[in-house]
């Protein structure tokens, strides 16, 4: 079946320092590729998404992510971590053209002062 | 504001009583669904709709019902309701599917004793 797979389901990392979130799909054939961000209480809010074109894709507040079809990977980053940056983030792919979408178990990313 | 409202926020029930979480959404969108978040699993769609009377099911189905009698609505029934559906549940639409994103209600906190 197709799968997402974050790996860590908690990062911890300082303020200023590089955030790096993992995401791995487990399918030959690319997906739509999204994530999305949750903060406390709050429903998920997009950050960015990959559909197809350039594999280097900007969202908001200063994230970007990587698609790369050899590693099947969709990893999240942001050069310099800010403390509102703490939130718990989801990976999730479509493989379709229709409503299914699957995502990844979280990560709970915590920024230390 | 563009939304997607969902109804009750919180609610504590017991086990087979009936119940009704209501989920509306202000966009014109033609796919809703819903999902249901549990500690270490992510996001688990449970049912979605491609447009009006056009529903099917999710990763995980069983247990509940929809309906999509009207465009902006999208509510989910839990005719009797069990303990392991004890979850944080949210509403999605989106303007299409595949690339679209889908945009979140709040949640709606159900715990059943």
């Amino acid at each position: 079946a197709q799968s997402v797979t974050q790996l860590g389901s908690h990062v911890s990392v300082s303020e200023g320092a590089l955030v790096l979130l993992r995401c791995n799909y487990s399918s030959s054939v690319p997906p739509y590729l999204f994530w999305y961000v949750q903060y406390p209480n709050q429903g998920l809010q997009l950050l960015l998404k990959y559909t197809t074109g350039a594999t280097l894709v900007k969202g908001i507040n200063g994230f970007e992510a990587e698609f790369k079809k050899s590693e099947t990977s969709f990893h999240l980053t942001k050069p310099s971590a800010h403390m509102s940056d703490a939130a718990e983030y989801f990976c999730a792919a479509s493989w379709t053209s229709g409503s299914r979408l699957t995502f990844g178990e979280g990560t709970q990313l915590t920024v230390n002062p | 504001e563009a939304q997607v409202t969902q109804n009750p926020r919180y609610l504590i029930t017991v086990t087979g009583k009936k119940l009704t979480v209501t989920c509306s959404q202000n966009m014109n969108h033609e796919y809703m669904s819903w999902y249901r978040q549990d500690p270490g699993l992510g996001l688990r769609q449970i049912y979605y709709s491609m447009n009006v009377e056009v529903t099917d099911k999710g990763d995980v189905p069983e247990g509940y019902k929809v309906s999509r009698k009207e465009k902006r609505n999208f509510p989910l029934i839990l005719e009797s309701p069990s303990p392991n559906q004890t979850s944080l549940y949210f509403c999605a639409s989106s303007l299409g599917g595949g690339n679209q994103p889908q945009h979140f209600g709040d949640g709606t906190r159900l715990s059943i004793l």
